[in-house]
């Protein structure tokens, strides 16, 4: 059972539809993320919140919009994507402000969202 | 040049061969690393974090090259639930705020 519970699992939207993608982590981790990963494509980095700041943003389009209310949760708020935007979106979350090499990062199962 | 490069695979091997797979990494920055492990429509998984100074974790053993920018992952006495994508990780920068990821060495081992 994984500590980080991502919903819903899977998701088919148009492309003029907005919906939310959402992540909890009870590991009482500080630090989560959102990455996308698509086919035959490394794993990107898409935003990084510490403390429920945003302090990465990987040239992003605008139409995915992240929201961390607390520590604990995350969304990623979608809107006029496009089929190109059809992927496995990732959460992950870890501590962050100990030992570098603590930076394990524990991911969700992913929601895979279909653009139509 | 990508952050972090990986030979893509795959690698198709028979049940007890050692297998190695290498990793390199252009952000001199960058502090830890680690190789994780990500099933066929799974989450990835960490499998270890890798130190300078080699690390080994019963039938694994990573070794860094600081200098080369070079991360090694060896697997001795294959076995079929090893057949996954091994992914090369390493931190964003120096505070280790987020994970880059390499596109993954796909492992088949086959009876």
């Amino acid at each position: 059972e994984t500590g980080v519970t991502q919903t819903p699992r899977h998701l088919v939207m148009g492309m003029t539809n907005k919906k939310s993608l959402k992540c909890e982590q009870h590991l009482g981790h500080n630090a989560m993320y959102w990455y996308k990963q698509s086919a035959k494509k490394p794993l990107e980095l898409m935003f990084v919140y510490n403390f429920k700041e945003q302090t990465e943003n990987n040239s992003v389009p605008s139409r995915f919009s992240p929201e961390c209310p607390n520590s604990s949760h995350l969304f990623l708020h979608l809107h006029t994507l496009q089929p190109e935007d059809s992927a496995l979106y990732l959460c992950a979350s870890s501590h962050f402000g100990g030992r570098a090499r603590d930076t394990e990062a524990f991911f969700g199962q992913g929601t895979r969202l279909t653009v139509v | 040049r990508k952050e972090v490069e990986q030979d893509p695979g795959p690698f198709n091997v028979p049940e007890g061969a050692t297998v190695a797979f290498n990793c390199t990494y252009s952000n001199s920055a960058s502090q830890s690393f680690f190789w994780y492990r990500q099933d066929c429509r799974k989450e990835p998984k960490l499998l270890m974090s890798v130190y300078s100074s080699g690390n080994e974790d019963g039938r694994f053993t990573a070794q860094l090259n600081r200098a080369s920018q070079y991360i090694s992952l060896l697997i001795r006495d294959s076995k079929l639930s090893d057949s996954a994508t091994y992914l090369c990780v390493v931190t964003l920068n120096q505070a280790g705020t987020a994970l880059i990821f390499g596109k993954g060495t796909t492992l088949s081992v086959s009876s």
